[in-house]
């Protein structure tokens, strides 16, 4: 099992409302990562979980909550957002190197396409 | 400065023209390389690692200048298939992960 499966793909949600992303991985990564992306922009890093802790947070807002349940779980809890957040939400998980030897890059998962109303 | 920097594009070239691609990164403790490829409204995809030594897989030839901070990309006999967009991607950290993207190449082939 070579895949980081997302759900949901699509999701439409108010601004009072209160959902959740899920990532699962069964690749035995011990790395996973919340990342955004706008139109005709790069992924921006939002969150790494590594070895089921939070890792880093890049500052984001607290409308975003992550929780990484297990090993193979990603979940990413959505309250209160704001339209400016509609954008691909993507999931990725890798090995997790701490003396640092290159060559694993990411498998990303194929997102969730978020609209805020 | 910007982390990571490429090719503004886009680029649009014909079939079976050769196209290359560069990136530079600021960080010269920067220890992984990747190319990833992103089609329209999809997620990104490994294309290949990048290797001090060079690496080639069928069309495609990654090359890494740790001296320089520059890495590039070759696509030869392009296909309208190639069509995307291409991210130079640099694991900045020292330990454990941490990715940067560049800002994405878009290339058109067409026919």
């Amino acid at each position: 099992d070579t895949e980081v499966t997302q759900t949901p793909k699509h999701l439409v949600m108010g601004m009072t409302n209160k959902k959740s992303l899920k990532c699962e991985q069964h690749m035995g990564h011990r790395a996973m990562y919340w990342y955004k992306q706008k139109a005709k922009k790069p992924p921006e890093l939002m969150f790494v979980y590594s070895y089921e802790k939070l890792s880093i947070n890049e500052s984001v807002p607290s409308r975003f909550s992550p929780e990484c349940p297990n090993s193979s779980l990603l979940n990413l809890h959505l309250h209160a957002l704001q339209p400016e957040d509609s954008a691909l939400y993507l999931c990725a998980s890798s090995q997790e190197n701490i003396i640092n030897r290159g060559d694993y890059g990411y498998t990303f998962g194929s997102g969730t396409r978020l609209t805020v109303v | 400065r910007k982390e990571v920097e490429q090719d503004p594009g886009p680029f649009n070239v014909p079939e079976g023209a050769t196209v290359a691609f560069n990136c530079t990164y600021s960080n010269s403790a920067s220890q992984s390389f990747f190319w990833y490829r992103q089609d329209c409204r999809k997620e990104p995809k490994l294309l290949m690692s990048v290797y001090s030594s060079g690496n080639e897989d069928g069309r495609f030839t990654a090359q890494l200048n740790r001296a320089s901070q520059y890495i590039s990309l070759l696509i030869r006999d392009s296909k309208l298939s190639d069509s995307a967009t291409y991210l130079c991607v640099v694991n900045i950290g020292n330990y454990g992960q941490n990715f940067v993207f560049g800002p994405g190449t878009r290339l058109s082939v067409l026919p």
